[in-house]
């Protein structure tokens, strides 16, 4: 079974933006999409979107379509989550994660803290 | 506003049974398979119940799901205090993905 292994804690000022990698070890993404979930401060969990690294196809929550966008290497063991135009709200954890079928993420990194500060 | 609705706190005693509900709607839980997540304090969520009621390798059997329509539920039997955490639910809703708002369990 995969690993998943994300990249460092960020502090951004409003108006940037912010690029999260997630690295699979152990094997690849391929057979999953990689998908983004964010937790806000004392919040429960938000699907940001995801991508099928297979295809390159991309889905996303309607009311991040505009600002975010999720990519993968050809090598299918790494996912990028990037974040245009950042606010104070988007401050998070956010989290990547292997879905298989039927919708379960079945393996998670372990978060990466996004602090949107002037 | 979660599209499924959870309670957000329950609290039971250690060896007891608690049961957590998760309720949607025909466009999502009464339509699609349900997983659950269960988050320990200060880390990231994991995978507890996925297509409504199998268990993923290495998750106990006090553990169960089940759906019922629109209502799946999160059965916990023999409750351990190492079950403190939150609880979500999740599911598929046309080509999105959504989550219950979480339900913080408290074992007394």
């Amino acid at each position: 079974q995969i690993q998943l292994m994300q990249s460092g804690a960020e502090v951004k000022k409003p108006g940037s933006s912010v690029k999260v990698s997630c690295k699979a070890s152990g094997g690849t993404f391929s057979g999953y999409t990689i998908v983004w979930v964010r937790q806000a401060p004392g919040q429960g969990l938000e699907w940001m979107g995801g991508v099928i690294p297979t295809f390159g196809s991309e889905n996303s929550a309607p009311d991040l379509q505009r600002r975010v966008t999720f990519t993968a290497d050809e090598s299918m063991t790494t996912g990028y989550m990037e974040v245009s135009s950042l606010t104070p709200e988007d401050t998070a954890v956010y989290y990547c994660a292997a879905e298989g079928l039927a919708a379960a993420f079945e393996i998670w990194g372990q978060g990466t803290l996004v602090t949107v500060s002037s | 506003q979660s599209m499924l609705t959870q309670p957000p706190s329950m609290s039971a005693a250690p060896g007891q049974k608690v049961t957590i509900s998760c309720s949607g709607s025909s466009s999502n839980i009464g339509k699609n398979y349900v997983s659950w997540y269960q988050q320990l304090p200060g880390t990231a969520p994991k995978l507890l119940i996925r297509q409504t009621n199998k268990r993923p390798s290495g998750v106990p059997d006090r553990f169960s799901g089940s759906k019922s329509g629109t209502l799946a539920t999160l059965t916990i039997t023999g409750l351990q205090t190492g079950d403190e955490a939150v609880y979500y639910c999740g599911t598929a809703h046309y080509s999105l993905r959504v989550f219950g708002g979480g339900t913080k369990l408290t074992v007394l």
